[in-house]
C-alpha cells in the first residue's frame, strides 16, 4: 500500500536556524507528493507540490527517488513558520494519503 | 476564494447518539472528502464522493456513513457515537477534471467529543 512516513512528531529550532522536515514515501511508480501546513487556528492548506518545483514562503522540497524522500527545507526559520506540517501523496482522482505530521516550533 | 464550511465547530455528544456533521462548499466542486485528524495519526480518510449520490469508502469507514444528496453538501453520519470517535473531523473538496493537482480545500474542522 502506498504510504507516507514522517518520522518526527516534533521539531524544535531557534529563529534563523535551518529547518528540514523529513518525509519518506513507499510507492512503486512515479509519486505525486505535496506538503500541507496548518497554522494555529487556521485551515489545513497546500504549501507546495513537488511537480511545481516552487519555493513558497522560503520553503523548498526536492523529490529524491533514490532515497524515496521528499524533505521540506528552509534555510532560515522564522517564528511564523511554527505550524503543523503534513506530507501527502496522491493516489487517484485527488484522493490523498497523509503522513502523521510534524509539529515545527520556532523559538525566538 | 473557495469556501468549505462545516456547520458545527464543536460538538459534545453521548455514547450511542446519532451525530450529523455537515459540510457545504460553494465552488461547485465535484469531489468531497471526510477525514479525521488525530495527534500522532495524522489525517485518515473516512469517505469520499465524486458526484451526487455517489460515495466510496476510505481507509477507516467503520462506524460512519455519508450522504451526498446535493453537489454542494456532504454529510458525515455517526449512527451510534462511541468514545473512540472523539476526534477532529475535516471536510475537503476539490474540482474534478483538473488533473491530479493535489490541492484539497479544507473546512475549519468539527471537533467532536463523545462522552
Amino acid at each position: 500500500a502506498q504510504r507516507v512516513t514522517q518520522p518526527e512528531k516534533l521539531l524544535s529550532v531557534f529563529k534563523g536556524a535551518p529547518v528540514e522536515l523529513k518525509c519518506n514515501y513507499s510507492y512503486s511508480g512515479s509519486p505525486e507528493l505535496f506538503w500541507y501546513v496548518q497554522y494555529s487556528r487556521q485551515r489545513l492548506q497546500l504549501l507546495l507540490r513537488h511537480i511545481s518545483r516552487e519555493s513558497i514562503k522560503g520553503f523548498t522540497a526536492d523529490l529524491n527517488k533514490g532515497e524515496t524522500s521528499f524533505h521540506l527545507k528552509k534555510p532560515f526559520a522564522q517564528e511564523e513558520d511554527s505550524a503543523m506540517y503534513y506530507c501527502a501523496s496522491i493516489l487517484i482522482f485527488q484522493k490523498l494519503v497523509f503522513g502523521t505530521g510534524t509539529r515545527l516550533l520556532v523559538s525566538p | 476564494d473557495v469556501k468549505v464550511t462545516q456547520s458545527s465547530r464543536y460538538l459534545v455528544k453521548r455514547t450511542g447518539e446519532k451525530v450529523f456533521l455537515e459540510c457545504v462548499q460553494d465552488m461547485d466542486h465535484e469531489n468531497m472528502f471526510w477525514y479525521r485528524q488525530d495527534p500522532g495519526l495524522g489525517l485518515r480518510l473516512i469517505y469520499f464522493s465524486y458526484d451526487v449520490k455517489m460515495k466510496e469508502k476510505g481507509d477507516i469507514p467503520e462506524g460512519y456513513s455519508v450522504s451526498r444528496e446535493k453537489k454542494e453538501r456532504f454529510s458525515l453520519i455517526l449512527e451510534s457515537a462511541s468514545t473512540n470517535q472523539t476526534s477532529m473531523y475535516l471536510c475537503a473538496s476539490t474540482p474534478a477534471g483538473t488533473g491530479d493537482t493535489g490541492e484539497l480545500f479544507f473546512g475549519e474542522g468539527s471537533r467532536l467529543t463523545v462522552l
